[in-house]
């Protein structure tokens, strides 16, 4: 079974400019996170889909970060205008289970390093 | 008070000794506990799951969850320096099932 994929693996770009992250999910997975990983941090839940709804975005910064999820199936994150403090690493994650499932164990992807100059 | 606390670490342990990792959640109704090595680098992986009260083993891995304590723990047996990683507690809440990581705890085996 294919894992979660992410592209791409590595990214700099420098403050205010934008960048978009893909990720594709394990195949049936009905959910998929993004996080956000700041190093020496626990990852932190950005937005969280439903197939091709969101379920919780209240720690997304809105102002400068949007999420898709078109199909239930590929996502995209895109940050525009990204900050220094955008440095961080961007996990995608997938579970099988919906909302009803007790057992939501979540897959994680490579992630994306994401270096704000 | 943050929603899952971990030691701080790091924690060195000798190979072959047992590695203790514990983690404290606040949320009294969370269901779902999920132990993730991440090694340096790397993404999470997960390595243990655990819903019920007492203790899961598989492999060289133990987790023990006491729910009226909120308390959850890791061991590892047999520590082996592929081990050396930091490993994440993560705790689902039981009406949405979001999960909340703590910091978690770096662990080294020296050979």
């Amino acid at each position: 079974e294919a894992g979660v994929a992410q592209s791409p693996r590595y990214k700099i770009i420098e403050k205010r400019q934008s960048v978009a992250f893909w990720c594709n999910p394990i195949s049936g997975h009905a959910t998929l996170y993004w996080y956000q990983q700041i190093l020496g941090q626990g990852p932190k839940l950005l937005i969280q889909f439903q197939n091709n709804g969101v379920v919780d975005d209240s720690q997304l910064p809105k102002d400068r970060f949007s999420a898709e999820r078109l199909k239930g199936v590929d996502s995209t994150l895109k940050i525009q205008p990204a900050k220094l403090e955008d440095s961080a690493v961007y996990l995608c994650a997938s579970s099988l289970l919906g909302l009803a499932g007790a057992y939501n164990e979540q897959f994680f992807g490579p992630g994306t390093r994401l270096t704000v100059l | 008070q943050k929603e899952v606390e971990q030691n701080s670490g790091p924690l060195s342990v000798p190979e072959g000794a047992i590695a203790s990792l514990n983690c404290t959640y606040s949320d009294r109704v969370s269901q779902s506990f999920f132990w993730y090595r991440q090694y340096s680098g790397k993404s999470p992986e997960l390595i243990m799951s655990i819903y019920s009260n007492g203790d899961k083993e598989d492999g060289r891995f133990t987790a023990q969850l006491n729910k009226a304590s909120q308390y959850v723990s890791l061991l590892i047996r047999d520590s082996q320096p592929s081990d050396s990683a930091t490993y994440l507690c993560a705790v689902a809440r039981s009406n949405d099932y979001k999960l909340s990581f703590g910091a978690g705890t770096t662990v080294t085996v020296r050979a």
